[in-house]
């Protein structure tokens, strides 16, 4: 089972829609990081988020520390929010010196037609 | 710089060949991060800098994958007898802090490998 697990897969949206795309993971985290990557491109980082909830134009994540979920959404979709969404963690609770390192979500590729 | 950079971008390698992969940090990044990306899927964890030391290298599938960062800035990533399971994306990351974080990190583009 992976530690990280996202849906949907694939999602497809009509423009203006409002799209939710959910996190769950299995482990002890200090931070959950959500993650945009073009078709060819590099990745950016959305979010990195411990509690609560953040907020960044039209994105919105947020996290259920107990609940071990965190969900990104995007209002008012937009055909250049047409990308692979991933879902990261941080910060497993041992010693190991990367603590920091990321463990990946296998993305949701959003696909938004105008 | 401006951000991570890696070079080269695509790399077409015959199966056996060794190549390198070249990464720039964010200039001051103590930690510095190696993940591999198998086409469709999320990235790997292969290995971690912090400045010059590898403290962490147990996502390296093989021994013919080495990693340095001799002065603490610019890493290479080593891929010897090159196989075509070794076709990925290969991405680097930055960023700020020592490990114990968290801390955003920052990819560069990747390396494509393509192994024939």
């Amino acid at each position: 089972k992976n530690e990280v697990e996202q849906s949907p897969q694939n999602l497809t949206a009509q423009e203006g829609e409002f799209i939710t795309i959910n996190c769950s993971y299995s482990v002890g985290i200090s931070a959950l990081h959500w993650l945009q990557q073009h078709p060819g491109g590099g990745i950016v980082s959305l979010f990195m988020l411990s509690s609560g909830k953040k907020k960044h134009g039209r994105l919105i994540a947020t996290i259920n520390i107990q609940e071990k979920h965190s969900s990104l959404h995007i209002t008012a979709s937009h055909p250049r929010d047409s990308a692979v969404y991933i879902c990261a963690i941080s910060g497993y609770l041992t010693p190991k010196a990367a603590g920091n390192k990321l463990t990946f979500g296998g993305g949701t590729r959003v696909l938004v037609k105008p | 710089g401006a951000g991570v950079s890696q070079s080269p971008r695509y790399k077409v390698a015959k199966r056996g060949q060794d190549v390198a992969l070249r990464c720039d940090p964010i200039s001051g990044h103590v930690s510095l991060f190696w993940y591999q990306q198998a086409l469709g899927q999320g990235p790997e964890f292969l290995t971690y800098f912090q400045n010059e030391a590898q403290l962490d290298k147990s996502g390296l599938p093989s021994d013919r994958f080495f990693a340095e960062r001799p002065e603490g800035s610019v890493s290479t990533l080593k891929i010897q007898r090159t196989q075509q399971e070794d076709s990925a994306v290969y991405l680097c990351a930055s960023s700020y802090g020592l490990a114990g974080g968290p801390y955003e990190q920052y990819f560069g583009p990747g390396t494509r490998l393509t192994v024939t």
